[in-house]
């Protein structure tokens, strides 16, 4: 199994709607984190979260929203969905000493 | 603030042939510093990490990176290419093992039979 599983991996919607993406991991981090990716603009972080109560945004988080639900779970929400956010997802988690990410396999969100 | 960056968009390179992708970056304080690979359809996979210590990091799959501070720079090299190489690789840079990660751009090394 995965160290760091995220649902779904494919999913197509309509602008305005709601979507969840959800992330796990059994690494038993505390750091995770959301990046959206594109092509030619890497990777670039929409929010992190150091702990349940400690939730962090990133550089472009506006029109997302998430919920540290416990230490194993991180999810990510458009409220109301654009096309302008069709991109593909990655959650990860964080070592603390070394500083090393864990990505999960993605998520790949289109909206029409 | 820190940043890093990837010059290139491509590489090409012969199989057999030695390969360097750049990476250039600044950060404030001490750089962590570390490469991931991307193979199409899959998340980003760990390379290889500069945190302290010898210049010259090796990793996995046969790379290896080179740290240095006075050109801060942290290339991306394998003496021989594979086919199999071929891949989406980023370099990130944090300014310690607890702050942001951030990603340059990405490389696509393409490497031809």
């Amino acid at each position: 199994d995965a160290d760091v599983t995220q649902t779904p991996r494919n999913r197509i919607t309509k602008t305005g709607k709601r979507i969840m993406l959800e992330c796990s991991q059994t690494k038993g981090h505390d750091r995770m984190y959301w990046y959206r990716q594109d092509p030619g603009l890497g990777l670039r972080l929409i929010y992190y979260s150091f702990d349940v109560k400690d939730i962090n945004k990133g550089e472009i988080s506006d029109g997302y929203s998430v919920s540290r639900q416990a230490q194993a779970k991180f999810s990510l929400s458009l409220e109301s969905a654009i096309p302008n956010q069709t991109a593909l997802y990655f959650c990860a988690t964080r070592q603390l000493n070394t500083g090393e990410l864990f990505f999960g396999e993605g998520s790949r969100l289109t909206v029409l | 603030a820190q940043s890093v960056a990837q010059p290139e968009d491509q590489v090409n390179v012969a199989e057999g042939n030695p390969l360097t992708v750049k990476c250039t970056y600044s950060v404030s304080g001490n750089p962590y510093l570390f490469w991931y690979v991307q193979y199409p359809n899959r998340g980003l996979q760990f390379l290889l990490k500069y945190i302290t210590g010898d210049n010259l990091v090796k990793g996995s799959y046969g790379f290896e990176a080179e740290f240095n501070k006075s050109q801060t720079s942290f290339h991306l090299k394998k003496p021989s290419a594979l086919v199999s190489d071929s891949a989406l690789y980023f370099c990130a840079v944090a300014e310690g093992a607890t702050n942001k990660l951030i990603f340059g751009t990405g490389t696509l090394l393409a490497v031809q039979p």
